[in-house]
């Protein structure tokens, strides 16, 4: 059964780094790519970037200089970090996983609520 | 970026057949998907690749086009049905979502 469930802290300050960690299950990180995809409140959906079955990374230029996605395939983890938040970044981050060589997403997490606030 | 533009709401009642549509400021080939997102829930993915049914999506939901224009139909209707659907490309770089129709059953 193919889980992702997100972890992370619900409050950061503004100008600080944000760490979230994605979990999953039921598939291996090496056979898919797993992405980030984060939605403000009330508004659409943005994606961040994602990291490829084979490790490689790509990231949305908007977001490229603040943003690094990695993972710990023996953990079956992948990690965001995203400096110098600001309010506009407060927004429900989700994790997702790719139908392979599609760029479909065929499974999200539950998504973990973000608030950038002093 | 590619733009994807969706009309922002529509309303049916249940029964009828509804189609939403989606329109790529350049072209996706066929890499246009559909999804379904009821508030307080994760997106779900209904349609890949532009007319491919997801796992566990019923044959209700149909999917159409290619280039630049995609139509997601829902056929027939149900009360179930009311959420936001939103299409996503995913040829070009960055993938990009639209803004995503809200669908309400009368």
């Amino acid at each position: 059964q193919v889980q992702l469930k997100e972890s992370g802290p619900g409050l950061v300050q503004p100008s600080q780094t944000l760490s979230l960690t994605c979990t999953v299950s039921g598939f291996s990180l090496t056979s898919n790519s797993v992405s980030w995809v984060r939605q403000p409140p009330g508004k659409g959906l943005e994606w961040m970037g994602a990291i490829w079955s084979g490790g490689s990374t790509d990231y949305n230029s908007a977001l490229k200089s603040r943003l690094s996605i990695s993972r710990d395939t023996s953990k079956s983890q992948v990690f965001l970090k995203m400096n110098s938040l600001q309010t506009e970044d407060t927004a429900i981050y989700f994790c997702t996983r790719a139908i392979t060589m599609m760029g479909a997403f065929d499974y999200w997490g539950q998504g973990v609520m973000v608030t950038v606030s002093s | 970026d590619t733009v994807l533009t969706q009309s922002p709401a529509l309303a049916v009642s249940p029964g009828e057949r509804v189609s939403i549509s989606c329109r790529a400021s350049e072209g996706v080939n066929s890499y246009m998907h559909w999804y379904q997102q009821k508030p307080g829930q994760q997106p779900k993915l209904l349609i890949y690749k532009a007319s491919n049914l997801a796992s566990g999506v019923p044959a209700r939901f149909s999917g159409s086009g290619s280039g630049t224009d995609f139509t997601l139909t829902i056929d027939p209707v149900e009360a179930d049905d009311t959420a936001t659907y939103f299409c996503q490309q995913s040829w070009n770089d960055p993938f990009t979502f639209g803004s995503g129709t809200k669908l309400e059953i009368k």
